[in-house]
């Protein structure tokens, strides 16, 4: 079982938003801004999406964004795109030199 | 850009040592980032292994700690992971990365699937 806990799917249709959370704890999500997530497609390596919460690294287009209250943390897909049909992972610092994953989110454009 | 290409056998017997290589192409693997290593169990999510400085210092999860060595070769631009005592559980894919900053990997190699059995 993952440390971090998301919803195993998501769906919307294109052009539609769609947010994904990931459940921590207040000893990692409630106490670090240091949470991190990632775009995976079949096959292929994961791909840094977001990065301390909210920021984006370069070539991640704004329709990505990160948020986080409490011990949950979110990621908003705006102007869904059959490209962004793939799995997504969130991870976050837990301190004492340690990072957890949740187990991912499949989101499907329908 | 810096590529990273994970390397070594898929196949390790029960109770041996897993070995793989990350070799870093496009820049110095002794510039100011970490690098670091995570596996993927088939069907589930990842798990962070540990990381390594350009200078060698080194970071482990606790839960791997006893049997993990990450080490890092400055002259052949690349950094390995040795796994001992492995067991089924150990069968993942093993990608290794770029640390961005804040525990944020932004440059992952392929992935090396890595099975235990006999």
């Amino acid at each position: 079982q993952s440390a971090l806990t998301q919803p195993p799917s998501a769906s919307g249709s294109p052009g539609q938003s769609v947010t994904i959370s990931c459940s921590g704890t207040s000893s990692d999500i409630g106490s670090y801004n240091y949470v991190s997530w990632y775009q995976q497609h079949p096959n292929k390596a994961p791909k840094l999406i977001i990065y301390e919460v909210n920021e984006r690294p370069s070539g991640v287009p704004d329709r990505f964004s990160g948020s986080k209250s409490g011990n949950t943390a979110s990621l908003t897909v705006s102007g869904l795109q059959a490209a962004d049909e793939a799995l997504y992972y969130c991870s976050s610092y837990t301190g004492i030199n340690n990072l957890v994953f949740g187990g991912g989110t499949k989101l499907t454009v329908l | 850009q810096v590529q990273l290409q994970e390397s070594g056998p898929g196949l390790v017997k029960p109770s041996g040592t897993l070995s793989l290589t990350c070799a870093v192409s496009g820049g110095s693997i002794g510039s100011s980032n970490w690098w670091t290593w995570v596996r993927q169990p088939p069907g589930k999510g990842q798990e962070w292994i540990g990381e390594i400085y350009h200078d060698g210092t080194t970071s482990y999860n606790p839960s791997l700690k006893s049997r993990v060595t990450i080490s890092i070769d400055k002259s052949k631009n690349q950094f390995s992971l040795k796994l001992k005592s492995v067991t089924a559980a150990d069968t993942a894919v093993y990608y290794c990365a770029r640390v961005l900053t804040s525990w944020a990997f932004d440059i992952w190699g392929q992935g090396r699937m890595v099975t235990v059995a006999s």
